[in-house]
């Protein structure tokens, strides 16, 4: 039973460059959240997205940041005109529901580089 | 004020001792509550979940949350090298989004 995969494992951008990053979550997960974690920082809260919808996107800055989780294939978070500030890993978790009792199971991340 | 808050440590135990974790939120309404490890350079791997107040074990390990003071724990008995790592407190609320604290750092010395 596949766990929550994410690809790329690593990423390397040129400034201004777009990054995609994609999520697939457990068999069965229909609830996607996604995470941004600098070294020696916990996680931030970007945005979580049930199929077709976006639930919460509080966290996700207004520009240049967007997601997705369409009713077939991957969730994709896209960074557009990437700045060296959006070096960090970004790790997605999915949950079945999204309920009281959801446990939330993370991906291995992708680590983003601008350069 | 942080909306979940942990000592981020590192907190060292020796070997065999019990270690304890703790974490506070802020958000009264939080209902569901977790603790993760992640280990450097890993991603966060799920230890416990809790949802009612009281004590919840799990072979070594052990949650306890009490509402009313909006404070949720992890005890860790028999500590082993291999439980040095980054231990995550997680709290569940709102449109149910998770919300993370920063970590505290365990090193259990051998």
């Amino acid at each position: 039973n596949a766990g929550v995969m994410q690809n790329p494992r690593h990423l390397v951008r040129r400034r201004g460059q777009e990054a995609r990053l994609r999520c697939s979550p457990m068999k069965g997960h229909s609830h996607v959240y996604w995470y941004r974690q600098l070294p020696e920082e916990g996680l931030k809260f970007m945005v979580y997205l049930q199929k077709e919808n976006i639930i919460d996107e509080s966290g996700m800055p207004k520009e240049r940041f967007s997601a997705e989780f369409p009713k077939e294939g991957p969730s994709i978070l896209r960074i557009q005109q990437v700045v060296r500030g959006d070096s960090a890993a970004y790790f997605c978790a999915s949950s079945a529901t999204g309920g009281r009792l959801a446990e939330a199971f993370f991906g291995q991340g992708t680590r983003l580089t601008v350069v | 004020q942080k909306e979940v808050e942990q000592n981020s440590g590192p907190l060292s135990v020796p070997e065999g001792a019990i270690a304890s974790l703790n974490c506070t939120y802020s958000d009264r309404g939080s209902q569901s509550f977790f603790w993760y490890r992640q280990y450097s350079g890993k991603s966060p791997e799920l230890i416990m979940s809790i949802y009612s107040n009281g004590d919840k074990e799990d072979g070594r390990f052990t949650a306890q949350l009490n509402k009313a003071s909006q404070y949720v724990s992890l005890l860790i008995r028999d500590s082993q090298p291999s439980d040095s790592a980054t231990y995550l407190c997680a709290v569940r609320a709102g449109t149910y989004k998770y919300i993370f604290g920063t970590g505290t750092r365990l090193k259990v010395l051998a």
